[in-house]
């Protein structure tokens, strides 16, 4: 079965200082990675997603994430945090539809981002 | 935006009274998804949907039924709401096999007192 380990429920970091937030997870097929963010009263948006071609994926809003299968891990990270990056992140991870999942997404408890001026 | 909207965006209701949320997608995608949201949990899957007229349950599907008549249209039924059922619920679609990601609408917070 699949899961999603999210390392740390509350970060915090200063306006312009490095942001990562970490992500493991177990799959028994390979999987497809995903982050999302969610502002306050909002619903989630799709930050960046790996489906397998390249391991260092790019996403909106200047983040990134590694796909490392030695480690099992999918950090994300962002060079300099920003204030508007103030937010809840979501790791999730879904076997391919070949594995005959539907689709769906195993999330993690998320992790609140607070960025400190 | 995947042109998702829910409705209603909030309500109260009472222990024992039967309670309906509906969302509402524009963009036919075939996959739809209802989650609720508790603090500490993340989102958890309570129904999907494959089609019209295909459903079936999530992780946590105890006490809620679904519904889908037309691609655009998922509704999700508390038969009986109870406080436990007190939560953000959030509807997701997703294309499918060309397209894993998913698209998730503004949510419902309900609460049932």
């Amino acid at each position: 079965a699949q899961s999603v380990t999210q390392l740390g429920s509350h970060v915090s970091v200063s306006e312009g200082a490095l942001v990562l937030l970490r992500c493991n997870y177990s799959s028994s097929v390979p999987p497809y990675l995903f982050w999302y963010v969610q502002y306050p009263n909002q619903g989630l948006q799709l930050l960046l997603k790996y489906t397998s071609a390249a391991t260092l994926v790019k996403g909106i809003n200047g983040f990134e994430a590694e796909f490392k299968k030695s480690e099992t891990s999918f950090h994300l990270t962002k060079p300099s945090a920003h204030m508007s990056d103030a937010a809840e992140y979501f790791c999730a991870v879904s076997p391919s539809f070949y594995g005959g999942s539907q689709g769906n997404l195993i999330f993690g408890k998320g992790t609140k981002l607070s960025v400190k001026p | 935006d995947a042109g998702i909207t829910q409705s209603p965006r909030h309500k109260v209701t009472e222990t024992g009274t039967p309670v309906t949320l509906r969302c509402h997608q524009t963009e036919n995608h075939r996959y739809m998804y209802w989650y609720r949201q508790d603090p500490g949990h993340g989102l958890r899957l309570i129904h999907y949907s494959y089609g019209v007229k295909d459903t079936d349950k999530g992780e946590v599907s105890d006490g809620y039924s679904v519904s889908r008549s037309k691609t655009e249209d998922f509704l999700l039924t508390l038969e009986s709401a109870t406080s436990s059922q007190t939560s953000v619920y959030f509807c997701a679609t997703a294309v499918g096999e060309v397209s894993y990601e998913q698209y998730f609408g503004p949510g419902t917070r309900l609460t049932v007192t």
